[in-house]
């Protein structure tokens, strides 16, 4: 089957850096999509990772190793809004977005 | 990339009725796809809504509880069928972008069952 892991929830000081963790085993790979989601709102897109390697986009990075299955999200410079459920998705071979149960992240001041 | 207006946003509904909710893109695409989203919980896709032809449901779900309409490549209706308070979650319409690039999402509807 496929699946994707991310700790369910995750706490950090406003300032710090917290990096978001991902591993997947899915069937073929197109991409790996990482999405922010406040509570009752839609998700969000952060930022996409289809090669191995770091994409950054201002505050946020993201890391792929296909190789590994693996992913992360940094967060860097935390803001009290950077509360949220970060979501990591998978594009399998058929190109159908596989989700992760999403990560809740607390920031506390 | 795409914009998607849904609506309702949210809604509170007795048990035994339904609930249609509807999603307009501002662009044509061939594919649209409805998920669930229960508290706390991560998305589940419901199903992929093909223009001129029936749905595709995903395992757990299907046309009776769920019915989907495409009538055209810019519109798509989910409708919540004699509902239930365990039908109570967020219900949210997707489209592609195509290869390489992210998925755009509804504004959800938030649905409350009593």
């Amino acid at each position: 089957g496929q699946n994707i892991d991310q700790p369910t929830e995750m706490t950090a000081t406003e300032g710090a850096i917290v990096q978001i963790n991902c591993t997947y085993q899915t069937s073929g790979f197109n991409g790996l999509f990482w999405y922010q989601q406040h509570a009752g709102e839609a998700p969000t897109f952060l930022s996409y990772n289809v090669l191995d390697g770091l994409e950054e986009k201002g505050r946020f990075s993201s890391f792929l190793s296909r190789s590994k299955g693996y992913s992360y999200l940094l967060l860097k410079e935390l803001q009290m809004k950077d509360s949220a459920s970060y979501l990591c998705a998978v594009k399998d071979s058929n190109y159908q977005l596989i989700w992760g149960a999403g990560t809740k992240l607390i920031i506390k001041p | 990339s795409a914009v998607i207006s849904q609506k309702p946003s949210r809604d509170i509904c007795q048990r035994g009725t339904s609930l249609t909710i509807q999603c307009q893109v501002d662009s044509q695409v061939t594919m649209m796809f409805w998920y669930r989203q229960q508290p706390g919980q991560s998305l589940t896709l419901i199903a992929t809504a093909n223009q001129g032809s029936e749905a595709t449901y995903e395992s757990g779900f299907v046309i009776d509880k769920f019915p989907i309409s495409r009538p055209n490549l810019t519109f798509s209706t989910l409708t919540v069928s004699n509902m239930s308070p365990e039908d109570s979650s967020i219900y949210l319409c997707s489209v592609d972008g195509g290869e390489g690039t992210e998925a755009f999402f509804g504004q959800g509807t938030r649905l409350t069952v009593v």
